[in-house]
This record gives C-alpha cells, sequence and structure tokens, in this order.
C-alpha cells in the first residue's frame, strides 16, 4: 500500500492562477479531508467527504472546490489563487466515518507546500 | 463550537528527562474524543494517542501517557524519558461523535530535544 498520496509537494503559483491539488489513496477509505497548515494556526479542515459523491464543507473553505468521483482520489482545486492561500495542504483518510472513525485514526499525506506570489 | 489551546508555543527538554505539554478545550459534549499528533521536520503527521472521554484510565503508549482531566478539561501529554528523535511539533486535537471524523486541531506547541 502506498498510503496517502499527494501531488505536488511543491507548487508555486501567480496571483489569480488556478490548480488543482491531488489526493490518491489505495486503502478503499470512506472518509477523506483537506486540512491546511498555517505558522501559529495549526491545522484548520477545509472540505470533507465521507463517502464517493458526497462532499461538504469545513472550517475554511472558501476559494477552494473539490470532488469525490471515486474512492481513491479526492482533488482539491484552487480556482483563483491568492497569497492568503500560501500554505501548507495537507490530504487525510480514514477508513469510516462517524463515531467509529476513533477507532480508525487518520492517514496523512505528506502534504503540498504552495506558495502563492 | 469547539476550540482547542495550547498555551506552550514552543518548549525544550535536555534528553532523557521528562516533559509535559498542555493542551486545554472547550466543548458542551459529553463523550468525545481527543487526540496527539507529532509533526516532525519531515512534515508528516503522526498519532501519537488517543483517549475517549467516557474512559476515566488515562492512556498510555510507551514512553507517552496523557492526564485526562474530563471536569477540567485539560488533555496533556507526558514524555518520558525524552529522545532526539521526539524533536517536533505536537499538535493536541478534539473529536466529537458523529463529526464524520473531523478533528479540531490546537496551534501546536514545538517541542526541542537538547543532548
Amino acid at each position: 500500500n502506498a498510503g496517502v498520496t499527494q501531488t505536488p509537494k511543491f507548487q508555486v503559483l501567480k496571483t489569480g492562477q488556478s490548480m488543482t491539488l491531488q489526493c490518491a489513496q489505495d486503502m478503499n477509505h470512506e472518509y477523506m479531508s483537506w486540512y491546511r497548515q498555517d505558522p501559529g494556526m495549526g491545522l484548520r479542515l477545509i472540505h470533507y467527504s465521507v463517502g464517493a459523491g458526497i462532499t461538504d464543507q469545513g472550517e475554511v473553505p472558501n476559494g477552494y472546490n473539490v470532488s469525490r468521483s471515486t474512492t481513491e482520489d479526492f482533488p482539491l482545486r484552487l480556482l483563483s489563487a491568492a497569497p492568503s492561500q500560501t500554505s501548507v495542504y495537507f490530504c487525510a483518510s480514514s477508513l469510516t466515518t462517524g463515531r467509529s472513525s476513533y477507532n480508525s485514526p487518520l492517514h496523512f499525506g505528506n502534504g503540498t507546500r504552495l506558495t502563492v506570489t | 463550537a469547539q476550540t482547542v489551546t495550547q498555551s506552550q508555543p514552543e518548549m525544550s527538554v535536555q534528553e532523557a528527562e521528562t516533559v509535559t505539554l498542555s493542551c486545554t478545550y472547550d466543548t458542551s459534549e459529553n463523550n468525545y474524543y481527543l487526540f496527539w499528533y507529532k509533526q516532525p521536520p519531515s512534515r508528516q503527521m503522526i498519532l501519537v494517542i488517543r483517549q475517549e472521554a467516557y474512559k476515566q484510565q488515562n492512556a498510555t503508549e510507551n514512553r507517552f501517557s496523557v492526564n485526562f482531566q474530563k471536569a477540567a478539561k485539560s488533555f496533556s501529554l507526558k514524555i518520558s524519558d525524552s529522545q532526539l528523535g521526539d524533536t517536533a511539533m505536537y499538535f493536541c486535537a478534539f473529536m466529537k461523535p458523529g463529526s464524520q471524523g473531523n478533528l479540531i486541531f490546537g496551534k501546536g506547541t514545538k517541542l526541542s530535544v537538547k543532548p
């Protein structure tokens, strides 16, 4: 198993450009999510999905879109990048959702460092 | 809304000594789950330890243990016999049942273990 794979590892964008951060997992996990990590802010939830075709917003969804057409993939789209979106982005997955998530801890990818100039 | 507070932005400890990282949280839920994650310089997020709120016994994983005080809404992490490899950011996180697995993280404590 490769676990949770994020690509790219690093990316530099200009303001206004668009891009997609890729996330794939090969563990047949139901739950997938995107967090952003900023200095002094911890990790904050952007969007999440509890299964193919189902997505929902987290704490900081503005400026980001997601879709979940397959169980394996959960891409994060930036439609028009802004300097405020400079951050490290983590994708995470777990086998189950809800109460049983406790027994299925999050598996994190290695992150994507995004810089928007 | 739930919040998680880590009041120590940075801490340091000598190798082989014991250090305690603080975490408090605010919630009106009676049952919930608490976690400590470690993030070394490699940026990888690693689950260290977890606790269910309805379990009074404090969780322990090798050199890592927690002091869970439900009434005080406190969840501190104790690292015994600190090792150089423990140098990392440590995040406290909260999850309530029915939240689909979403975590609320504190801002983190940067721990440096000195030789």
